[in-house]
């Protein structure tokens, strides 16, 4: 079955540097990954989304990319920012078309 | 992107009540999804709710412990019955833009059973 592993341990950054999360997924390549924010005590909140023929994606200071090769995305915060503490969450869909979650990480932007 | 609230936002009951969990969206959705995520875990999809049909339940979820409704294209609601304190959790609905390539949620409702 489809797994998806997201490093459980916070990850504690200095405001400015760049924050890399990772996203390692098992079995099944699928169409397309998915990141999310989720903010304590709310529900997760999308955030970009890359599909399998793209290497990488940008969006303001997020940049999300793709290793199908090695089953593997990375999500960099550039310039962070307290307020980009929380935690962060990918997903993908698996052979069923169901998506399916990671447990997330969470980041702590330190300032 | 669509709107969702839930009702309630948190809730505090006694083992082997049930407790009624409401999900209303601002624009008229096809799919709706009910999920439980249980603290620093993933979130895990419990069934999905069509309008017009009974709700497609994961591997794990039954109709009987998670009745679901779905009157309209707006609305749905999940019933978490005869709790017991391993039902604590967050309770989330959410709906996808048609493709299921985005997903937008709720709030969530935060459960405790005692």
């Amino acid at each position: 079955s489809q797994k998806i592993e997201q490093n459980s341990e916070a990850l504690n950054i200095q405001e400015g540097k760049t924050a890399t999360l990772t996203c390692n997924y098992t079995n099944y390549s699928p169409a397309y990954l998915q990141w999310y924010r989720q903010d304590p005590g709310r529900g997760p909140v999308f955030l970009l989304l890359i599909r399998e023929n793209e290497k990488e994606k940008r969006k303001e200071r997020l940049k999300v990319t793709f290793d199908t090769t090695l089953k593997q995305s990375l999500f960099h915060i550039t310039a962070s920012q307290p307020a980009d503490s929380a935690t962060y969450l990918c997903a993908l869909e698996n052979s069923n078309y169901q998506l399916i979650w990671g447990a997330g990480t969470k980041l702590i932007i330190k300032p | 992107s669509a709107v969702i609230s839930q009702k309630p936002s948190r809730d505090i009951c006694q083992r082997g009540t049930s407790l009624t969990i409401q999900c209303q969206v601002d624009s008229q959705v096809t799919m709706m999804f009910w999920y439980r995520q249980q603290p620093g875990q993933s979130l895990t999809l419990i069934a999905t709710a069509n309008q017009g049909s009974e709700a497609t339940y994961e591997s794990g979820f039954v109709i009987d412990k998670f009745p679901i409704s779905r009157p309209n294209l707006t609305f749905s609601t999940l019933t978490v019955s005869n709790m017991s304190p391993e039902d604590s959790s967050i309770y989330l609905c959410s709906v996808d833009e048609g493709q299921l390539e985005t997903q937008y949620f709720g709030p969530g409702t935060r459960l405790l059973v005692l």
